[in-house]
């Protein structure tokens, strides 16, 4: 089965804090994926990366930066953490080809006081 | 743009009531992909079914079924009999056949299910 890790389900933090998010997967899936979660707004992407050292913004990119040094582990990085940050952060991996469902991980919940 | 729109909320049944859940898709692509994913209160969401846009015919497993119309850009879910263990929020997702995007997903709002005893 696939693993995807995610290395917080609760965290709080604080406004202009750098906050780091971790996501690992153990199934060697070429992409990974960021989203958050809002109440009636569904999961929207915020990166995903196709390949080591390579990302794309998804949707809401603002406020969020990523980074991929190897290929099970993708990070999520809050440069300056803001109240409207506080959300349910979801990781995703999937295979690049044939449009694979991708597996997500238990979620990080992330409240910024 | 793609978009997915699930118009029900949050719907409540009585266990062993059957039960649907509606998913509308707009694309402009002609080769696409539709997902259905559940989110139990533990927070992971879990694949349920995929299907292409050139698989128009309905698919059932188990309690579950799916019916995907392309005349109503609809692909809608129904359980039959449902169970307590049907609560959760279900998400209708659709990926287009973008080379270089891999398979990105645009997920619907998502429905609330509540299975009451």
């Amino acid at each position: 089965d696939v693993k995807v890790t995610q290395s917080s389900r609760y965290l709080v933090k604080r406004t202009g804090e750098k906050v780091f998010l971790e996501c690992v997967q153990d199934m060697d899936h070429e992409n990974m994926f960021w989203y958050r979660q809002d109440p009636g707004l569904g999961l929207r992407l915020i990166y995903f990366s196709y390949d080591v050292k390579m990302k794309e913004k998804g949707d809401i990119p603002e406020g969020y930066s990523v980074s991929r040094e190897k290929k099970e582990r993708f990070s999520l990085i809050l440069e300056s953490a803001s109240t409207n940050q506080t959300s349910m952060y979801l990781c995703a991996s999937s295979l690049h080809r044939g449009h694979q469902p991708q597996h997500f991980g238990d979620g990080t919940r992330l409240s910024i006081l | 743009a793609q978009k997915v729109t699930q118009a029900q909320t949050e719907i409540s049944v009585v266990e062993k009531e059957d039960v649907t859940l509606d998913c509308v898709y707009e694309t402009r692509d002609t080769t696409y992909y539709l997902f259905w994913y559940k989110q139990p209160p533990s927070g992971e969401l879990v694949f349920l079914i995929r299907r292409n846009s050139f698989d128009e015919q309905n698919e059932i497993s188990g309690r579950y079924s799916w019916n995907f119309q392309k005349s109503t850009s609809s692909f809608n879910f129904t359980i039959t009999a449902s169970q307590v263990v049907d609560s959760a929020v279900y998400f209708c997702a659709l990926s287009e056949a973008l080379v270089y995007a891999g398979n990105m997903l645009t997920f619907g709002g998502g429905t609330r299910l509540m299975v009451k005893p």
